[in-house]
């Protein structure tokens, strides 16, 4: 069936250090979603794109989708400690389904 | 955050209990969902209503059964869990299931645990 890997599954960085996490489809997506999860909480929607190669930015977050709308990323610039948490992509299909990739979590080094 | 309410947030239950966990979402929205999140796994979409049809039956056992009696309220009935299916179960709901923007706003979820 249809997947979207995100990888990694973990990354490790010092605060201030940056951090990017990578969603890759098996077909082309209608549209990508991001979530960030935080510890002990639940997805909170972060942002959507929608157009081929489009970018957004929110603050210190820069999101891409590809070209040909089957990768996407998320690149957060100094990292703190208040970005700590899940990561998820969520692309979605033509038949309107969200395929969840499996999270990338970031963790700041004390 | 209360746009999205989930109860008990905590549930412990025998492996012959039944139990039933309840979403209620204050956003108007005509799509809800239940998701299972186990440790290491991608978060696993179960069910799938909009306007108060369920859309979506991703192969998930007869054990959980969904009830949505209005597009405000959301239900899973529990019956004869294993303990693999300890985990976290979150609601969500989004403006519809299609089209848009639409988001997924989540509960806060119920962390249960079959003994």
């Amino acid at each position: 069936g249809q997947q979207v890997m995100q990888i990694p599954q973990y990354q490790h960085v010092q605060e201030g250090e940056d951090f990017t996490t990578y969603c890759n489809s098996s077909t082309t997506l209608s549209n990508i979603q991001w979530y960030k999860q935080r510890p002990g909480g639940h997805p909170v929607f972060l942002i959507q794109l929608v157009k081929s190669g489009e970018v957004k930015k929110q603050k210190r977050l820069t999101f891409q989708f590809g070209e040909a709308k089957k990768n996407s990323s998320l690149h957060i610039t100094a990292t703190q400690t208040t970005d700590v948490g899940t990561y998820f992509c969520a692309g979605r299909d033509s038949n309107y389904q969200l395929i969840w990739g499996a999270g990338t979590k970031l963790i700041i080094k004390p | 955050e209360t746009g999205v309410t989930q109860t008990p947030r905590h549930l412990v239950m025998g492996m012959t209990n039944k139990k039933s966990l309840k979403c209620e979402q204050h956003l108007g929205h005509n799509a809800m969902y239940w998701y299972k999140q186990s440790a290491k796994k991608p978060l696993e979409l179960m069910f799938v209503y909009s306007l108060e049809e369920r859309v979506e039956n991703n192969s998930v056992p007869s054990r959980f059964s969904p009830e949505c009696p209005n597009s405000s309220h959301l239900f899973l009935h529990l019956h004869t869990l294993q303990p693999e299916d300890s985990a976290l179960y979150l609601c969500a709901s989004s403006q519809d299931r299609s089209g848009g923007r639409n988001e997924q706003f989540f509960g806060p979820g119920t962390r249960l645990t079959v003994l």
